[in-house]
């Protein structure tokens, strides 16, 4: 059983152009979360996604970033006219529902530069 | 709002020595606890997680963890490490209205030698 898949494992970008990342969950999973971490920082919460909608986008950016869990295919996170600041790793993860017995599995993250 | 501290940031210790990893969060609410561990180029994979009940928690690998309410930490405990241990490990919590959304420490590089 395939665990989570992000691709590409590290992304190189200019500044002003677009970032797209992108998360296989596990099979049957359905609920999306993607965070992240900083340098010298912990993982930060960004946005909670099931199919075809954006349930909790709390810690999301209100300008450039945006995500998306289509019916069919990964999830998408988005970044448009990327700057400096938005180096970072970039996790994913999934999980079978919401309950608080449910754990979340993570991706290997995507390592975004922008130079 | 919820955080967490992970007052290590590196702890290099000797194969088969007892090690203990640190951490205290802050929160108004009841919360769950976890630890993660991420091993190079790999995903965090959970080690353990307290949600309520017993406050000693056995996780995998050897680890356990004990919640301290009065003292509000989790430590993150084994008593004899292997190479293989040696990964960053990171603390978490959530809240009981938002379980999903966890807040992290910045983690802890453990460098277990020989």
């Amino acid at each position: 059983n395939a665990g989570v898949m992000q691709n590409p494992r590290h992304l190189v970008r200019r500044r002003g152009q677009e970032a797209r990342l992108r998360c296989s969950p596990m099979k049957g999973h359905s609920h999306v979360y993607w965070y992240r971490q900083l340098p010298e920082e912990g993982l930060k919460f960004m946005v909670y996604l099931q199919k075809e909608n954006i349930i909790d986008e709390s810690g999301m950016p209100k300008e450039r970033f945006s995500a998306e869990f289509p019916k069919e295919g990964p999830s998408i996170l988005r970044i448009q006219q990327v700057v400096r600041g938005d180096s970072a790793a970039y996790f994913c993860a999934s999980s079978p529902g919401r309950g608080r017995q449910e754990t979340q599995y993570f991706g290997p993250g995507t390592r975004l530069l922008v130079l | 709002a919820q955080s967490v501290t992970q007052l290590d940031s590196q702890v290099p210790v000797f194969e088969e020595a007892p090690v203990e990893l640190r951490c205290n969060y802050s929160s108004s609410v009841s919360v769950y606890l976890f630890w993660y561990v991420q091993y190079p180029n790999q995903g965090l994979q959970l080690l353990l997680k307290y949600l309520s009940g017993s406050t000693l928690v056995k996780g995998i690998n050897g680890f356990e963890a004990e919640f301290n309410k009065s003292q509000t930490s989790f430590h993150l405990r084994k008593p004899s490490v292997h190479i293989s241990d040696t990964a960053e490990y990171f603390c978490a919590v959530s809240e009981g209205g938002s379980n999903y959304k966890l807040t992290f420490g910045k983690g802890t590089l453990l460098t277990v030698n020989p």
